[in-house]
């Protein structure tokens, strides 16, 4: 079956430093891959999609990017967090075959407070 | 353009009565598809059901039921006899099959099932 794993579940950091976190997918290949953020109002905002290694869609403009290195990691970066990257950011991913029928399945989310 | 609307922000019902979960969606797409999820105090986002556009069927699973209706554009979620473990957070969200790879979401109802 297949697993997502995110980590880390909570990060605290301060303004200035900069962010990496990571998500990979097991058990399929070639997924669709997304990072989504979750800011205190409760609505989710796509940041990034991939539909495969090094192919990047960016959604909303900002000083987060996001990587895919290998089929089945995303990474999402930042060089210098502004207190406004604060949020709940979840990682998640669909399948890329077949109709679009495909849901999305989400990570546990990583918790981050720029302080 | 796709959207999604969750007009109700917050419920709050009492342990045992029924409630129902708004889902209104806007496309002009004829294939696409409609997904419901949970997302529980811990975070994760949980995939509870999907209908295509083609199928009007309604669908009951436990105390889940779901009322698809293309003439209304609705896609409603009833929990008959909530529970505690009830509450939550519910996100509805659409998909394109053109596309295949963007996934819109509402912003979420909050539901409190109080004991």
């Amino acid at each position: 079956s297949q697993t997502i794993h995110q980590w880390p579940a909570t990060l605290v950091q301060p303004v200035g430093s900069p962010l990496s976190l990571e998500c990979t997918v097991e058990g399929t290949s070639n997924p669709n891959l997304y990072w989504y953020r979750q800011a205190a109002g409760r609505g989710l905002q796509l940041l990034f999609y991939s539909v495969g290694i090094g192919q990047i869609s960016s959604e909303v403009p900002q000083n987060l990017s996001a990587s895919r290195p290998q089929d089945r990691q995303f990474i999402l970066s930042s060089k210098k967090l502004l207190l406004s990257d604060s949020g709940f950011y979840l990682c998640a991913w669909s399948v890329t075959r077949g109709p679009g029928r495909s849901p999305l399945h989400f990570g546990n989310g990583t918790r981050l407070t720029v302080t | 353009a796709q959207k999604v609307t969750q007009a109700q922000t917050e419920i709050s019902v009492v342990e045992k009565e029924d409630v129902t979960l708004d889902c209104v969606y806007e496309t002009r797409d004829t294939t696409y598809y409609l997904f419901w999820y949970k997302q529980p105090p811990s975070g994760e986002l949980v995939f509870l059901i999907r209908r295509n556009s083609f199928d009007e069927q309604n669908e009951i699973s436990g105390r889940y039921s779901w009322n698809f209706q293309k003439s209304t554009s609705s896609f409603n979620f009833t929990i008959t006899a909530s529970q505690v473990v009830d509450s939550a957070v519910y996100f509805c969200a659409l998909k394109i099959d053109r596309t295949g790879n963007q996934f819109y979401f509402g912003t979420g109802t909050s539901l409190t099932v109080i004991p």
